[in-house]
């Protein structure tokens, strides 16, 4: 069975600073997907950034960007220019991989300070 | 082009009443899946639906819960004899064609409540 490991319940960062936030999984599977979510006070689940697991290239959306290393089984998330408005809970997750399932971690709460 | 609509945002139950849950997908989406996270836990899936029928209700309690998806209107979570323990945040997402390549979108959550 696949799993999602975050071991940062909570992470802190400076305006305008860089964080990374870490992001373990388990799997058997060859060919599945990665997602960060974002979760605000609002609760509502935005899609932050996917990775194919086929791909080599690390998925960009402007200020955030992933590290995949496949074999590792990493996958985390860098927010650049951190902006207070990037406060949330952020969750990784697995799709694909023969299951429709998404399997989520437990999150990672990040704080920016100004 | 709307998202995934949820209703009502906020349930307040008292034990042993019924909540409905209802959900309508993205336009174009005619899969929806059903997750539910307890406080401070990540999201967990309880089932997935196409429109008249249930693919997978594997992780969805096997009493007092049922969902369905009409071939008209939004899809449905029903919890009958609510109890404390169900109070959580019920999120449902939809994808076009239900394939592991599909990124599903999800709505804004219904947060229910059992006093």
């Amino acid at each position: 069975a696949q799993t999602v490991t975050q071991s940062q319940p909570e992470m802190s960062v400076q305006e305008a600073e860089t964080v990374t936030l870490s992001c373990t999984y388990d799997t058997s599977e060859s060919d599945y997907y990665l997602f960060w979510y974002k979760q605000p006070p609002s609760r509502q689940m935005i899609l932050v950034i996917r990775q194919e697991a086929y791909k080599q290239q690390n998925a960009t959306e402007n200020r955030f960007s992933v590290n995949f290393q496949k074999a590792a089984k990493s996958f985390s998330l860098k927010i650049s220019d951190s902006q207070l408005g990037d406060a949330a809970m952020y969750f990784c997750a697995y799709g694909g991989g023969g299951t429709y399932k998404y399997i989520f971690g437990t999150g990672t709460r990040l704080k920016v300070l100004a | 082009n709307a998202g995934v609509m949820q209703n009502p945002r906020h349930l307040v139950r008292r034990r042993g009443q019924e909540a409905r849950l209802r959900c309508s997908p993205m336009k174009g989406h005619s899969h929806v899946y059903w997750y539910r996270q307890l406080p401070e836990e990540g999201l967990k899936f309880m089932v997935y639906l196409q429109k008249e029928n249930i693919i997978d209700e594997s992780g969805m309690p096997k009493e007092r819960f049922s969902a369905e998806f009409p071939k008209e209107g939004p899809s449905i979570l029903r919890i009958q004899q609510v109890v404390r323990g169900d109070s959580a945040a019920y999120f449902c997402a939809s994808s076009k064609t239900g394939g592991a390549e599909d990124t599903q979108y999800f709505g804004p959550g219904t947060r229910l409540t059992v006093l």
